[in-house]
């Protein structure tokens, strides 16, 4: 166990609709980073929210959404859902919000858009 | 923009062989890791390896980060290995961190 929860370990849903994706960080972590892995691609960053604001924003589409609650808990929003979405997402959690420390990976959530 | 490359993209070994996995980055990088991708998915961060040469058992790492290379050792290799091993870095004052596309190793008993 990293220490990074993320649930729903599975999902499918079918087009058109909207799934929440969320992330439980280290005890201790403020940042909290989100990561798109399709099949046979690398990971493509998202989004990075550090104590609760947004601080860096990847190759996010405007049918995705994330935040962070005060409690440090992370949630993705996906919508609209596309058959293209369907993906690996997994979040990370580091200590810090600069590039000093490595990251710990939750387990990921497979969406599948049907 | 910034490049992480590595290679080779590919490998498979029988157990108990040795392999170096190189990763290339284009410009000056920041804060290189390497990171497991085992076959279920699960994301396992290796090695945080700015630069010099770092050791955790049967796995070392070693940057040269004038030269832009890091290359990842794994001796005596087992079929537990087996996976996607990815390099990834951040590039100046992006917050972002760029990842290569990975090398699948695959390790036969």
């Amino acid at each position: 166990d990293s220490g990074v929860t993320q649930t729903p370990k599975h999902l499918i849903t079918a087009t058109g609709q909207r799934v929440t994706l969320r992330c439980s960080p280290r005890s201790g972590d403020l940042s909290v980073y989100w990561y798109q892995q399709s099949l046979d691609q690398g990971l493509q960053f998202l989004i990075h929210y550090y104590n609760g604001e947004e601080r860096a924003k990847g190759n996010i589409l405007e049918r995705f959404s994330a935040q962070q609650f005060p409690d440090l808990h992370s949630e993705l929003n996906l919508s609209s859902l596309e058959l293209g979405d369907s993906a690996l997402y997994f979040c990370a959690s580091s200590v810090v919000s600069n590039t000093n420390y490595g990251y710990t990976f939750g387990s990921g959530t497979r969406l599948t858009v049907v | 923009g910034i490049q992480v490359e590595q290679s080779p993209p590919d490998l498979i070994l029988q157990e108990g062989a040795n392999s170096t996995l190189r990763c290339n980055f284009s410009d000056s990088v920041n804060n290189l890791q390497w990171f497991h991708q085992n076959p279920w998915g699960q994301l396992i961060n290796l090695f945080y390896i700015p630069s010099g040469t770092k050791q955790n058992g049967r796995l070392s790492a070693t940057t040269v980060a004038t030269e832009r290379y890091s290359l990842l050792y794994i001796s005596s290799s087992q079929t537990t290995d087996s996976g996607v091993y990815f390099c990834a870095a951040y590039a100046g004052n992006n917050r972002k961190l760029i990842w290569g596309l990975g090398t699948s190793l695959g390790v036969n008993p």
